[in-house]
Order: structure tokens, then sequence, then C-alpha cells
């Protein structure tokens, strides 16, 4: 069975710019949550959705958004792009219907340079 | 705000030893915790879980003991291999479910031959 996949794994933007992440969680996972790794903060969630709606959300300005499609894949986007934005962005699928049981399966991670 | 925290950001041990990490937490209203080891450019890894009904839970050379009380978790990893070599993430989950999972800092395990 095919993990967690994100795209792309490496990218790097420029102050102002916005980036889109893809995510494809395992198959029949219809939960999928996204962190923010840095060194200084350590992984930050950012949100979480189940069946397209967005269950969860972390604290992190209105910059940051996601989705998410009926296939159970996930977009997360950040607009006008800060210096501090630099990080690893995570996604993970859970099979549980409820967000706060079970193991989270997490990609790679997308690492977003932003100069 | 309320969060977990880990004890030490990095432990060094000898290869077949116990390693054991540490990680206090201070929302009383956590009902759900996890442990994930994250190797060099992968994405976070579960290790194993408790619930806060428990206070020991032990899985293939790894045991994870809870204390309420102190509001204090650990990670006991028998027989320390050089595949254990990674950063080592606690996480909580309040009941609410309005966060997400809180992860700690992490602690870097580093093996020595």
């Amino acid at each position: 069975k095919a993990g967690v996949t994100q795209t792309p794994r490496y990218l790097i933007k420029t102050r102002g710019q916005q980036v889109t992440l893809s995510c494809s969680p395992i198959s029949g996972h219809r939960s999928v949550s996204w962190y923010q790794q840095t060194p200084g903060q350590g992984l930050q969630f950012l949100f979480e959705y189940f069946s397209e709606t967005q269950r969860n959300k972390g604290n992190f300005p209105g910059r940051f958004s996601g989705r998410q499609f009926s296939n159970s894949r996930s977009e997360m986007n950040v607009s006008t792009l800060e210096l501090g934005d630099s990080a690893l962005y995570l996604c993970a699928s859970n099979a549980q219907a409820s967000a706060n049981t079970g193991e989270l399966f997490f990609g790679e991670g997308s690492r977003l340079t932003v100069l | 705000g309320e969060s977990v925290g880990l004890h030490l950001p990095t432990l060094s041990v000898q290869e077949g030893d116990n390693s054991i990490i540490n990680c206090a937490y201070s929302n009383s209203a956590s009902d759900y915790f996890i442990w994930y080891k994250q190797e060099s450019g992968k994405g976070p890894q579960f290790i194993i879980d408790i619930r806060s009904n428990m206070d020991k839970r032990q899985g293939q050379r790894v045991t994870v003991l809870l204390n309420k009380t102190v509001k204090h978790l650990s990670l006991q990893i028998a027989a320390t291999q050089p595949g254990d070599s990674a950063v080592y993430f606690c996480a909580d989950h309040s009941g609410g479910g309005a966060d997400g999972l809180t992860f700690g800092k992490g602690t870097h395990l580093i093996i020595q031959p």
C-alpha cells in the first residue's frame, strides 16, 4: 500500500510569491492534516481536513489555507510568502474518523525555502 | 500556552544499552499521547501511543510510561540499535480536538558504537 505522497519535495520561492503544496493520503484515509516544521518552533499544527471539510485549525495567519478534494487529496496554499515561512511542510493522513485517535502517517514533506 | 516539551535536546547512549527519553506535558486535559521517530530527511513515524486511562504500554522493544500525577511521559527503548538513531517527539491531544496534535521539540538520540 503506497504511503503518503507529497509534492513537490523541494521548492524555492521569493518573498511575496505564493505556493501550493499537494498531498495524496494513503488509500482509504479520509483525514488529512498539515504541519509546519522549523528548527525553532518544531512541529506545529496547521489544519486538518476530513471529507472535504476543515475540521480543525491551528494558530496560523490567514495566508495559510488549504482544501481537500473528493478523492481525499489535499492542497495547502501560502500566499504573500515571508522569509519565516521557510520550513518543512508535512502532511499526515489518518484512517480514523475521529480527529484525536489513531496513528498519523506522515509523508516526507515539502521543503520550502523563501528567499 | 500549554505545550508538550522534552527535557533534553540530545541523548547519547551506547549501542546495546537501554534508552529513556522523557517528556513533560502541562495540559491537564490531554487524554492521548503519542511518540514519533523522525529520521533525517523523512517524515515522523509512529512508534507507540497511550491513552490517559493507562499508565504503561509495551510494544516491540519500546515501552511508554505515563505518570498523570506529575504530567510526565517517557519512552524506553530496550537494547538500543544503530537504527534507533533519530529525533524522537512526544505529542499529545486534548479531548477538545481543536488544535490537532501538540508536539514537543524533540530529543535527538545518538547511538555510540
